[in-house]
C-alpha cells in the first residue's frame, strides 16, 4: 500500500530564511505525481507545487521549488525568503491511479 | 469563478444524531472527493464521485456514512447515527479531469460529537 510521511510535524523559520519540509512516499507504482498543498489558518487548502513523477526536472513556482529524488521516494519542499503570509500546515499528496494519499502534515511557523 | 463551498462550517452533535454535510463543487467540475482529517492525523480518503456516480467508495469508515451527489451537482455526506470517532474536519473537493488536475477544496466542515 502507498503510504506518505510527513516526519516533521512542526517547523519554525526566520523570516527571509529559507526552509524545507520534508516528504517519503512508499510506493510500487510508476506513474504517479506528487503535490504540496498549503492549508492557512483560514482552512481553504491550496495547492502550491505539483510535480509529475516522469519528469526528471525539479519543479519551481516562485519562491517554491521541490527537491524529488525518484529512487529515494523523496520529494521536499524549499521555501525560499519565507514570508509571514507562508505560515500555514503544508500536506504533502502521492496520487496514482485517482487515488490521493496524504501525509499528516507539517505546521509552519514563521517567527518575525 | 465561485470555489467549493461547504456547509455547515460547524457542527456540534450528540453521539446517536444525525448530520448531513453538503458541498457544492466548482461548476463544471465533474470530480468531487470527500476527505476526513482527525486531529493529529492525516487527511483520509473517504470517496470520489465522477458526475453522479461513486467512482470510488473504498475509504468509507462503515456503513454510518453516506454519501450522494444527486445529478452530478452538489453532494451530501450524511453520518447517521453519529459517533464520537466521527469528530474531526470533513473537507470536500473538485477537480476537472481527476486528482492529477488541481483539486479545489473547500473550507472544511468540523464536525464535533459529543
Amino acid at each position: 500500500a502507498q503510504t506518505v510521511t510527513q516526519s516533521q510535524p512542526e517547523m519554525s523559520v526566520q523570516e527571509a530564511e529559507t526552509v524545507t519540509l520534508s516528504c517519503t512516499y512508499d510506493t510500487s507504482e510508476s506513474d504517479y505525481y506528487l503535490f504540496w498543498y498549503k492549508q492557512p489558518p483560514s482552512r481553504q487548502m491550496i495547492l502550491v507545487i505539483r510535480q509529475e513523477a516522469y519528469k526528471q526536472q525539479n519543479a519551481t513556482e516562485n519562491r517554491f521549488s521541490v527537491n524529488f529524488q525518484k529512487a529515494a521516494k523523496s520529494f521536499s519542499l524549499k521555501i525560499s525568503d519565507s514570508q509571514l503570509g507562508d505560515a500555514a500546515m503544508y500536506f504533502c499528496a502521492y496520487i496514482s491511479k485517482n487515488k490521493i494519499i496524504f501525509g499528516k502534515g507539517t505546521r509552519l511557523h514563521i517567527l518575525p | 469563478e465561485a470555489g467549493v463551498t461547504q456547509f455547515p462550517s460547524h457542527s456540534v452533535i450528540e453521539k446517536g444524531q444525525t448530520v448531513t454535510l453538503r458541498c457544492d463543487p466548482i461548476s463544471g467540475h465533474d470530480n468531487l472527493y470527500w476527505y476526513r482529517r482527525v486531529m493529529g492525523k492525516e487527511i483520509k480518503f473517504l470517496l470520489h464521485f465522477v458526475k453522479e456516480s461513486k467512482q470510488d467508495e473504498s475509504g468509507m469508515p462503515n456503513n454510518r456514512f453516506l454519501a450522494e451527489r444527486t445529478g452530478g451537482t452538489y453532494s451530501t455526506l450524511k453520518v447517521q447515527p453519529a459517533e464520537l470517532e466521527d469528530s474531526g474536519v470533513y473537507f470536500c473537493a473538485s477537480s476537472q479531469t481527476g486528482p492529477v488536475s488541481p483539486l479545489h477544496f473547500g473550507n472544511g466542515t468540523r464536525l464535533t460529537v459529543t
